[in-house]
C-alpha cells in the first residue's frame, strides 16, 4: 500500500531564510509525487508534480522539489520564505489504480516570521 | 469563470439529522472525489465518482452517500450514521490531461 509522510508538523522559518518541508513516500510502483498549497479555510492548490520526467520540479511561487528515488523522498525547497507563503502545505502520492485518487500525508504548517 | 463551486461555507447540522453539501464543476472534468479534513490528519478520501453514474468508495465511507446523476455536479449527504462528523470537507475534479486535482473552497461541517 502506498504512504506519505511528512516530517514535521510545524516548521518555522524567518522571512528570507531556505524553506524545507520533508516529505517521504512509499509506493511499490513508480509513483506520481505532488505538493498542495492550502489557505486558511480555502480549498488546495497545485503547487508542483512529478510524473517521471525531470528529477528537478519547478513548481508556481518559487518553489521546487526534487524526487529521490533512493531516498524515496520528495522534499520541497524554497531559496527565500516570503510572509505570504505561510500556509499548510500537503505531500501527496497517486494511488497505482490510475484514477485519480490521491494519498496525503498529515501537512505541515509553514509559519514565517518577520 | 470556470471551477468548483461548494456550497454552504458553514454547515450545522443537528443529532439524527441528514445534511447534504453541494459540489458542481464547469470544468467538463469526468472524475469528481470528495476528502475531508481533520487537523493533523491530512485529507482522506470519502468517495469518488470517475464517470456519470458511477461512484466508489474511499477509505472512510461509512456515514456518508453521494449520488452522479450529472456530470457537473457531486452531492455528498452525511448520514445520522456518521457519529463524528465535524471536519472540513473538500470536493475535487480531476482533469486527467495534465493529471491534476481542481480542489473547491470547502465546506466546514459542524454539530450543534
Amino acid at each position: 500500500a502506498q504512504s506519505v509522510t511528512q516530517l514535521g508538523s510545524h516548521v518555522s522559518v524567518s522571512e528570507g531564510a531556505l524553506v524545507l518541508l520533508r516529505c517521504n513516500y512509499s509506493s511499490s510502483v513508480p509513483p506520481y509525487l505532488f505538493w498542495y498549497v492550502q489557505y486558511p479555510n480555502q480549498g488546495l492548490q497545485l503547487l508542483l508534480k512529478y510524473t517521471s520526467a525531470a528529477t528537478l520540479v519547478k513548481g508556481i511561487n518559487g518553489f521546487e522539489a526534487e524526487f529521490k528515488k533512493s531516498e524515496t523522498s520528495f522534499h520541497l525547497t524554497k531559496p527565500s520564505a516570503h510572509m505570504s507563503d505561510a500556509a499548510e502545505y500537503f505531500c501527496a502520492v497517486s494511488d497505482s489504480s490510475n484514477t485519480g485518487k490521491l494519498i496525503f500525508g498529515q501537512g505541515t504548517t509553514l509559519q514565517v516570521k518577520p | 469563470d470556470g471551477g468548483i463551486t461548494q456550497s454552504p461555507k458553514y454547515l450545522f447540522r443537528k443529532e439524527g439529522q441528514n445534511v447534504t453539501l453541494s459540489c458542481e464543476q464547469n470544468l467538463n472534468h469526468d472524475a469528481m472525489y470528495w476528502y475531508r479534513q481533520d487537523p493533523g490528519q491530512g485529507l482522506r478520501l470519502i468517495y469518488y465518482s470517475q464517470i456519470v453514474n458511477d461512484f466508489q468508495k474511499g477509505d472512510i465511507a461509512e456515514g456518508y452517500s453521494v449520488s452522479r446523476e450529472k456530470k457537473e455536479s457531486f452531492p455528498l449527504t452525511v448520514t445520522s450514521a456518521q457519529k463524528n462528523p465535524t471536519a472540513f470537507y473538500l470536493c475535487a475534479s480531476r482533469d486527467a490531461r495534465v493529471e491534476k486535482l481542481f480542489f473547491g473552497s470547502g465546506t466546514q461541517l459542524s454539530v450543534l
